[in-house]
Protein backbone atom coordinates (compact mmCIF):
# COMPACT_ATOMS: atom_id res chain seq x y z
CA UNK A 1 0.00 0.00 0.00
CA UNK A 2 1.12 3.45 0.21
CA UNK A 3 0.98 4.73 3.27
CA UNK A 4 1.11 3.48 6.95
CA UNK A 5 -0.90 0.32 7.25
CA UNK A 6 -2.14 -0.71 11.48
CA UNK A 7 -4.47 -3.18 12.28
CA UNK A 8 -6.92 -4.05 13.74
CA UNK A 9 -8.64 -0.03 13.43
CA UNK A 10 -10.28 -1.33 16.62
CA UNK A 11 -9.70 -3.82 19.22
CA UNK A 12 -12.01 -4.42 22.55
CA UNK A 13 -10.31 -6.36 25.31
CA UNK A 14 -11.22 -7.22 28.30
CA UNK A 15 -9.10 -6.16 31.60
CA UNK A 16 -6.29 -8.79 31.63
CA UNK A 17 -6.40 -9.81 28.40
CA UNK A 18 -3.23 -9.27 26.08
CA UNK A 19 -3.14 -7.83 22.94
CA UNK A 20 -1.56 -7.44 19.64
CA UNK A 21 -1.51 -3.86 17.37
CA UNK A 22 0.55 -4.28 13.96
CA UNK A 23 2.22 -1.83 12.09
CA UNK A 24 2.96 -2.04 8.32
CA UNK A 25 5.38 1.13 7.56
CA UNK A 26 5.99 2.33 4.01
CA UNK A 27 8.06 0.24 2.32
CA UNK A 28 11.67 1.07 2.53
CA UNK A 29 11.23 3.35 5.89
CA UNK A 30 13.91 3.25 8.67
CA UNK A 31 12.60 4.75 10.83
CA UNK A 32 9.46 3.79 12.76
CA UNK A 33 7.64 5.07 16.17
CA UNK A 34 4.69 4.46 18.29
CA UNK A 35 2.63 6.94 20.17
CA UNK A 36 -0.28 6.28 22.30
CA UNK A 37 -3.29 8.86 22.02
CA UNK A 38 -5.60 9.65 24.79
CA UNK A 39 -8.83 10.95 24.10
CA UNK A 40 -8.79 14.81 23.98
CA UNK A 41 -5.16 14.63 24.13
CA UNK A 42 -1.63 15.00 21.64
CA UNK A 43 -0.02 11.55 20.62
CA UNK A 44 2.52 11.03 23.05
CA UNK A 45 5.55 9.35 21.75
CA UNK A 46 6.12 5.09 23.28
CA UNK A 47 8.93 4.16 21.42
CA UNK A 48 11.56 4.31 18.14
CA UNK A 49 13.05 1.76 16.16
CA UNK A 50 15.95 2.27 13.15
CA UNK A 51 15.17 -0.58 11.17
CA UNK A 52 15.07 -3.63 13.74
CA UNK A 53 17.33 -1.93 16.28
CA UNK A 54 15.13 -0.39 19.58
CA UNK A 55 16.98 2.52 20.29
CA UNK A 56 14.25 4.47 22.25
CA UNK A 57 11.68 3.14 24.40
CA UNK A 58 11.81 5.84 26.97
CA UNK A 59 8.22 6.17 26.71
CA UNK A 60 7.12 2.81 27.30
CA UNK A 61 4.45 3.28 30.58
CA UNK A 62 5.39 -0.26 31.87
CA UNK A 63 7.13 -3.13 31.40
CA UNK A 64 3.57 -4.71 30.58
CA UNK A 65 4.27 -2.95 27.29
CA UNK A 66 6.30 -4.13 24.89
CA UNK A 67 7.44 -3.57 20.83
CA UNK A 68 9.37 -5.50 18.15
CA UNK A 69 10.27 -5.04 14.40
CA UNK A 70 12.30 -8.13 13.82
CA UNK A 71 13.03 -7.83 10.55
CA UNK A 72 13.12 -4.28 9.90
CA UNK A 73 9.77 -3.43 8.35
CA UNK A 74 6.15 -4.62 10.47
CA UNK A 75 6.20 -4.06 13.74
CA UNK A 76 4.19 -4.87 16.40
CA UNK A 77 3.16 -3.46 20.11
CA UNK A 78 2.00 -5.63 23.03
CA UNK A 79 0.45 -4.81 25.54
CA UNK A 80 -0.37 -8.06 28.63
CA UNK A 81 -2.62 -8.13 31.23
CA UNK A 82 -4.42 -4.58 30.09
CA UNK A 83 -5.53 -1.98 32.88
CA UNK A 84 -8.63 0.37 31.65
CA UNK A 85 -5.84 3.13 31.54
CA UNK A 86 -4.63 1.23 28.48
CA UNK A 87 -7.62 2.49 26.82
CA UNK A 88 -6.58 4.87 23.95
CA UNK A 89 -5.47 5.15 20.17
CA UNK A 90 -2.03 3.88 19.30
CA UNK A 91 -0.56 5.55 16.37
CA UNK A 92 2.46 4.35 14.13
CA UNK A 93 4.49 6.32 12.33
CA UNK A 94 7.16 5.38 10.17
CA UNK A 95 10.22 8.28 7.82
CA UNK A 96 12.19 7.30 5.19
CA UNK A 97 15.44 7.96 6.66
CA UNK A 98 17.05 9.06 9.93
CA UNK A 99 19.24 12.24 9.24
CA UNK A 100 17.90 14.00 6.23
CA UNK A 101 16.67 17.13 6.79
CA UNK A 102 13.34 16.84 4.88
CA UNK A 103 12.00 13.70 5.96
CA UNK A 104 8.72 14.00 7.59
CA UNK A 105 6.72 11.44 9.21
CA UNK A 106 3.88 9.56 7.68
CA UNK A 107 1.14 8.68 10.66
CA UNK A 108 -1.26 5.53 10.56
CA UNK A 109 -4.90 5.83 10.74
CA UNK A 110 -3.96 4.41 14.62
CA UNK A 111 -5.57 1.16 16.48
CA UNK A 112 -8.31 2.26 19.07
CA UNK A 113 -8.24 0.16 22.15
CA UNK A 114 -10.99 -0.05 24.34
CA UNK A 115 -10.17 -1.85 27.66
CA UNK A 116 -13.47 -3.38 29.37
CA UNK B 1 12.73 19.45 23.23
CA UNK B 2 11.46 22.61 23.45
CA UNK B 3 7.74 23.22 24.45
CA UNK B 4 5.40 25.15 22.79
CA UNK B 5 2.09 27.19 23.17
CA UNK B 6 -1.09 27.33 20.97
CA UNK B 7 -4.57 28.55 21.74
CA UNK B 8 -6.99 25.81 22.00
CA UNK B 9 -9.22 26.83 19.67
CA UNK B 10 -10.65 29.07 16.75
CA UNK B 11 -12.71 29.90 13.90
CA UNK B 12 -12.28 30.64 10.76
CA UNK B 13 -15.09 31.11 7.84
CA UNK B 14 -14.67 29.52 4.75
CA UNK B 15 -12.32 31.34 2.20
CA UNK B 16 -11.09 33.45 4.64
CA UNK B 17 -7.42 33.26 5.78
CA UNK B 18 -6.86 31.00 8.93
CA UNK B 19 -3.71 32.10 10.96
CA UNK B 20 -2.81 29.96 13.46
CA UNK B 21 -0.08 31.07 16.28
CA UNK B 22 2.19 29.11 17.70
CA UNK B 23 4.79 30.35 21.07
CA UNK B 24 8.20 28.67 21.21
CA UNK B 25 10.02 31.08 23.40
CA UNK B 26 12.70 28.31 24.38
CA UNK B 27 13.47 26.75 21.06
CA UNK B 28 17.23 26.00 20.15
CA UNK B 29 19.38 27.12 17.52
CA UNK B 30 18.76 23.77 15.86
CA UNK B 31 15.61 22.94 16.48
CA UNK B 32 13.14 23.38 13.51
CA UNK B 33 9.53 23.94 13.77
CA UNK B 34 7.14 21.63 11.95
CA UNK B 35 3.07 21.72 11.67
CA UNK B 36 0.82 18.68 11.44
CA UNK B 37 -2.77 18.54 11.49
CA UNK B 38 -4.93 15.52 12.59
CA UNK B 39 -8.30 15.44 10.82
CA UNK B 40 -10.71 13.32 13.05
CA UNK B 41 -10.32 9.59 13.61
CA UNK B 42 -7.14 10.08 11.31
CA UNK B 43 -3.37 9.84 11.80
CA UNK B 44 -1.46 13.37 12.47
CA UNK B 45 -0.79 14.50 8.91
CA UNK B 46 2.69 16.57 7.90
CA UNK B 47 1.68 19.91 6.62
CA UNK B 48 5.34 22.23 6.38
CA UNK B 49 8.37 22.51 8.80
CA UNK B 50 10.91 25.71 8.54
CA UNK B 51 13.86 26.74 10.16
CA UNK B 52 14.21 30.33 10.15
CA UNK B 53 13.39 31.08 6.80
CA UNK B 54 9.61 31.62 6.10
CA UNK B 55 8.22 28.31 3.91
CA UNK B 56 5.53 28.38 1.74
CA UNK B 57 4.11 24.72 -0.04
CA UNK B 58 1.01 23.25 -1.59
CA UNK B 59 -0.82 23.41 1.74
CA UNK B 60 -0.01 25.98 3.86
CA UNK B 61 2.56 28.98 4.90
CA UNK B 62 5.26 28.97 7.65
CA UNK B 63 6.28 32.62 8.94
CA UNK B 64 8.76 32.61 11.59
CA UNK B 65 9.79 35.76 13.59
CA UNK B 66 13.22 36.98 13.42
CA UNK B 67 14.05 36.10 16.69
CA UNK B 68 12.45 32.62 16.03
CA UNK B 69 10.26 32.92 19.25
CA UNK B 70 6.89 32.19 17.63
CA UNK B 71 5.69 31.40 14.10
CA UNK B 72 2.29 31.26 12.59
CA UNK B 73 1.08 28.92 9.93
CA UNK B 74 -1.68 30.30 7.59
CA UNK B 75 -4.08 28.61 5.24
CA UNK B 76 -5.07 30.92 2.28
CA UNK B 77 -7.76 29.95 1.62
CA UNK B 78 -9.49 27.85 4.44
CA UNK B 79 -12.49 25.23 3.47
CA UNK B 80 -14.62 22.61 5.37
CA UNK B 81 -11.80 19.84 4.90
CA UNK B 82 -9.24 22.16 7.15
CA UNK B 83 -11.26 21.77 10.08
CA UNK B 84 -8.87 19.26 12.01
CA UNK B 85 -6.60 20.06 15.53
CA UNK B 86 -3.20 21.57 14.52
CA UNK B 87 -0.26 20.73 16.23
CA UNK B 88 2.77 23.19 16.36
CA UNK B 89 5.70 20.98 17.48
CA UNK B 90 9.86 22.29 18.14
CA UNK B 91 12.05 19.26 17.33
CA UNK B 92 15.63 18.37 15.61
CA UNK B 93 15.17 17.72 12.37
CA UNK B 94 15.60 13.85 10.54
CA UNK B 95 13.49 11.17 10.23
CA UNK B 96 14.74 9.99 13.22
CA UNK B 97 13.61 12.47 15.94
CA UNK B 98 10.51 11.67 17.79
CA UNK B 99 7.67 14.61 17.93
CA UNK B 100 6.32 16.24 21.30
CA UNK B 101 3.00 17.21 20.37
CA UNK B 102 0.92 19.23 22.31
CA UNK B 103 -3.11 19.62 22.90
CA UNK B 104 -2.44 21.93 19.70
CA UNK B 105 -5.56 24.29 18.27
CA UNK B 106 -8.87 23.12 17.39
CA UNK B 107 -9.78 24.64 14.02
CA UNK B 108 -13.36 24.80 12.84
CA UNK B 109 -13.80 25.90 9.46
CA UNK B 110 -17.70 27.21 9.34
CA UNK B 111 -19.51 28.63 6.01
Amino acid sequence: GAGVSQSPRYKVAKRGQDVALRCDPISGHVSLFWYQQALGQGPEFLTYFQNEAQLDKSGLPSDRFFAERPEGSVSTLKIQRTQQEDSAVYLCASSLAVTDMNTEAFFGQGTRLTVV
Amino acid sequence: DAKTTQPPSMDCAEGRAANLPCNHSTISGNEYVYWYRQIHSQGPQYIIHGLKNNETNEMASLIITEDRKSSTLILPHATLRDTAVYYCIVSLTGGGNKLTFGTGTQLKVEL
